[in-house]
């Protein structure tokens, strides 16, 4: 079974600590993307990345920023939390888009708090 | 830009009893749509999708969808509903823009399964 794997479950972390989120994917994915996900805003997209050490900004970008060194990982970061940031966070893969896209993959989801 | 449109922000049906969920997109050309359906404290598993062809689209579950462009809309059926149906499920659009796709998702339907 395809797999795409966040590193944590729960998170707590305190206002204006540098937050790393990992996700990493087995699927030799080329789009990997970061979402949010608020009650009653649905999933909004952070981050997307269709190849490595590429980076494109989604419709929420502030605050938050990505790193994507190797095709497998790709790890969103939170420079400085508040509180804000509290949400359910959800990483996503794909194989490139047009009429080969099969949807996304997505991981089990970080539920990060900021105190 | 497309968009996604889920009126109804929470359903319950009794077990047994069929289901529609409701979904109304808006984008210019011929969209490719998903349903997604989320358990509580997980991600997000794709339960069909449709690109082109036929316009009733088998899933996964004993799940299907009907896209009708004249309503712009991608309705989720089934006859029967079972308790462990009891989950989110959110319609997501998604289009082709500058080599890559980029994915719309609605802001979800609860769906409640009582006995």
């Amino acid at each position: 079974d395809v797999k795409v794997t966040q590193s944590s479950r729960y998170l707590v972390k305190r206002t204006g600590e540098k937050v790393f989120l990992e996700c990493v994917q087995d699927m030799d994915h080329e789009n990997m993307f970061w979402y949010r996900q608020d009650p009653g805003l649905g999933l909004r997209l952070i981050y997307f990345s269709y190849d490595v050490k590429m980076k494109e900004k989604g419709d929420i970008p502030e605050g938050y920023s990505v790193s994507r060194e190797k095709k497998e990982r790709f790890s969103l970061i939170l420079e400085s939390a508040s509180t804000n940031q509290t949400s359910m966070y959800l990483c996503a893969s794909s194989i490139l888009g047009g009429s080969q896209t099969g949807g996304y993959t997505f991981g089990s989801g970080t539920r990060l708090t900021v105190v | 830009a497309q968009s996604v449109t889920q009126p109804d922000i929470h359903i319950t049906v009794s077990e047994g009893a069929s289901l529609e969920l409701r979904c109304n997109y808006s984008y210019g050309a011929t969209p490719y749509l998903f349903w997604y359906v989320q358990s509580p404290g997980q991600g997000l598993q794709l339960l069909l999708k449709y690109f082109s062809g036929d316009t009733l689209v088998q899933g996964i579950k004993g799940f299907e969808a009907e896209f009708k462009r004249s309503q712009s809309s991608f309705n989720l059926r089934k006859p029967s509903v079972h308790w462990s149906d009891a989950a989110e499920y959110f319609c997501a659009v998604g289009a082709n823009s500058g080599g890559y796709q980029k994915v719309t998702f609605g802001t979800g339907t609860k769906l409640q399964v009582i006995p």
